[in-house]
């Protein structure tokens, strides 16, 4: 697509409920990465995956979050047992590669996760 | 740790004049970049301009310019010709040499009054 797309745009849960939150990457961007924005805050890093693999999860608050990319395009963020300490906005980004010069990431309108 | 400050919660420009947003970082990293986003309403962080810390000249996109200063681990952007489309918050970001893990600072809300 012409750009980052991210479903659904705002959601509101019940704490204890489980969420997903899609990523759909610029076409033919191999890096893709979720970050999240709590509110008053910049984006903070959660996830990176070069293709299929997540290459590096050490954003990852805890085990109740996991994230997927099985087909190396689309991506899900997987959120259990929601806590009212995850609502923020949960921005998607992608990049052509993952690293070196030039490596500009093209971020997406963000998921607005409200956990109440 | 690397680190990325931005002391300046809100700021406002009259129309037309010119405004400087500034930004502090820390790292003992010699070779990283250094970028500028954007982000109005729509949530959508959008590339404002980027530095290179190895280039000495500072970095311009159209009314977009920044002042580096990387002795004093300083990264300020500047706005010319400030325009109503130019609200929005604005992040200063840090990368170890184009890396993918950006480190945001807080942001700085512009407001631009007509």
């Amino acid at each position: 697509g012409a750009g980052v797309s991210q479903t659904p745009s705002n959601k509101v849960t019940e704490k204890g409920k489980y969420v997903e939150l899609r990523c759909d990457p610029i076409s033919g961007h191999t890096a893709l990465y979720w970050y999240r924005q709590s509110l008053g805050q910049g984006p903070e890093f959660l996830i990176y995956f070069q293709g299929t693999g997540a290459a590096d999860d050490s954003g990852l608050p805890n085990d109740r979050f996991f994230a997927v990319r099985p087909e190396g395009s689309v991506s899900t963020l997987k959120i259990q047992r929601t806590e009212r300490g995850d609502s923020a906005v949960y921005l998607c980004a992608s990049s052509a590669t993952g690293q070196g010069y030039g490596n500009t990431i093209y971020f997406g309108e963000g998921s607005w996760l409200t956990v109440v | 740790a690397q680190t990325v400050t931005q002391s300046q919660p809100e700021m406002s420009v009259q129309e037309a004049e010119t405004v400087t947003l500034s930004c502090t970082y820390d790292t003992s990293e010699s070779d990283y970049y250094l970028f500028w986003y954007k982000q109005p309403p729509s949530r959508q962080m959008i590339l404002v301009i980027r530095q290179e810390a190895y280039k000495q000249q500072n970095a311009t996109e159209n009314r977009f310019s920044v002042n580096f200063q990387k002795a004093a681990k300083s990264f300020s952007l500047k706005i010319s010709d400030s325009q109503l489309g130019d609200a929005a918050m604005y992040f200063c970001a840090y990368s170890t040499s184009g890396t993918y893990k950006y480190i945001f600072g807080t942001g700085t809300r512009l407001k631009v009054l007509a």
